[in-house]
């Protein structure tokens, strides 16, 4: 069966360490991979695309990795503020070219940063 | 641009009543789609739609219905709401040729 899975529902870390986020997917080939932030109450923004043909991106103190050999994303928030806690989701479109408006979700990793 | 609007906030229903949720977009997005947050569950897909007229069903669809009359319109409709409809339901948009999902902020229903 296609799955897609965010191996931690809570992650608690010390401000200032990385925090690092994972997804796993069996059985899609996603042409890209997006993260979303939620905090609660409230709708998922937002914060990166990567795409197949892409190994990292990054983007402030974001990173995201993408191997679809071993068909894994990491997430990555270096130097991480209390902030920074919230909800994170990966999400893929489940067919390879398919519409943009049809995305499937992750559970979503709650992530803690204590001062 | 007031960006992805959702009504009402709050609603409580009983088994058996019918509604619909509003979900408007001011940014011409052609993507449209609406999805349920449970707890432990994650957003799942109920519908979705790829332009006005155009629509599609995702992973949960039963007991839903939609219309895109408009571009900027997509409510969503319970038939005759049941307790397992319990949820937030978030409705969100995407612009052509882009990839980013915009969110509205999510109705959060009570089926007593």
């Amino acid at each position: 069966s296609q799955k897609i899975e965010q191996n931690s529902e809570a992650l608690n870390i010390q401000e200032g360490k990385t925090a690092t986020l994972t997804c796993n997917y069996t059985n899609y080939s996603p042409a890209y991979l997006q993260w979303y932030r939620q905090d609660p109450g409230r709708g998922p923004v937002f914060l990166l695309l990567i795409r197949e043909n892409e190994k990292e991106k990054r983007k402030e103190r974001l990173k995201v990795t993408f191997d679809t050999t071993l068909k894994q994303s990491l997430f990555h928030i270096t130097a991480s503020q209390p902030a920074d806690s919230a909800t994170y989701l990966c999400a893929l479109a489940p067919d390879y070219g398919g519409s943009q408006g049809n995305l499937i979700f992750g559970k979503g990793t709650k992530l803690s940063v204590k001062p | 641009n007031a960006g992805v609007t959702q009504t009402p906030k709050f609603q409580v229903l009983k088994t058996g009543q019918s509604m619909t949720l509003q979900c408007a977009q001011d940014m011409n997005h052609e993507y449209m789609s609406w999805y349920r947050q449970d707890p432990g569950m994650g957003l799942r897909l109920i519908h979705y739609s790829v332009g006005a007229g155009i629509t599609d069903q995702g992973e949960v669809p039963n007991g839903y219905n939609v219309s895109r009359s408009t571009t900027e319109d997509f409510p969503l409709r319970l038939l005759s709401a049941a307790p397992s409809q319990t949820s937030v339901y978030f409705c969100a948009s995407v612009k052509a040729g882009g990839w980013e999902q915009y969110f509205g902020p999510g109705t959060r229903l009570t089926v007593t």
